[in-house]
């Protein structure tokens, strides 16, 4: 139960798109299409942002996206907005356990 | 509205035990799935544990295996985590979170509880 590999941080300028990367194995997000992305603001509980790779729950924004190739997933946010600054956090189902990423600081410069 | 609060954490010494409660409201929460995650200071989430929608099945993490049971009471529409042999590696806020969408995602979240494990 290793956790899924992303990048510590990102950023970009608003307006601009921004992608951030999930890696893991064929155990979990290469063997299922069950990956999902969460939002934390600090202090505050996650909200999920994204699952089955690419669904977006209602009321979020479609400037989140999500997609999977092999064993890697990623989160795009287009045309970013203040207040996407935050932590993001992917997980993928493994076989009767998740395994979270440790998660990626999104800054907007 | 869909909400989950979470209760009964603290400050306690190593090798003792805990037990920390879920409150769900606003959904039939009898048909869905449980998690709990933990959040250690600073630290990214890590999965602890599972139950399915009528308590038969519990999947937990290596890291907790043998020392902590969830279980959950559908009269009392509430998910509890029997945390037992606590160490200072199980410091942390816990959160619990309803199974809401394919692929054990996580689709509404409490606020957490935060739990010390200290001397």
């Amino acid at each position: 139960q290793s956790a899924l590999t992303q990048p510590p941080s990102a950023s970009g300028s608003p307006g601009q798109s921004v992608t951030i990367s999930c890696t893991g194995t064929s155990s979990d997000v290469g063997g299922y299409n069950y990956v999902s992305w969460y939002q934390q603001y600090p202090g505050k509980a996650p909200k999920l942002m994204i699952y089955e790779v690419s669904k977006r729950p209602s009321g979020v924004p479609d400037r989140f996206s999500g997609s999977k190739s092999g064993n890697t997933a990623s989160l795009t946010v287009s045309g970013l907005q203040a207040e996407d600054e935050a932590d993001y956090y992917c997980s993928s189902y493994a076989g009767s356990s998740v395994i979270f990423g440790g998660g990626t600081k999104l800054t907007v410069l | 509205q869909v909400h989950l609060v979470e209760s009964g954490g603290g400050v306690v010494q190593p090798g003792r035990s805990l037990r920390l409660s879920c409150a769900a409201s606003g959904f039939t929460f009898s048909t869905y799935g449980m998690h709990w995650v933990r959040q250690a200071p600073g630290k990214g989430l890590e999965w602890v544990a599972v139950i399915s929608y009528e308590g038969s099945s519990k999947y937990y993490a290596n890291s907790v295996k043998g020392r902590f049971t969830i279980s959950r009471d559908n009269f009392k529409n509430m998910v509890y985590l029997q945390m037992n042999s606590l160490r200072a590696e199980d410091t942390a806020v816990y959160h619990c979170a309803k199974d809401g969408v394919p692929g054990y995602g996580m689709d509404v979240w409490g606020q957490g509880t935060t739990v010390t494990v200290s001397s």
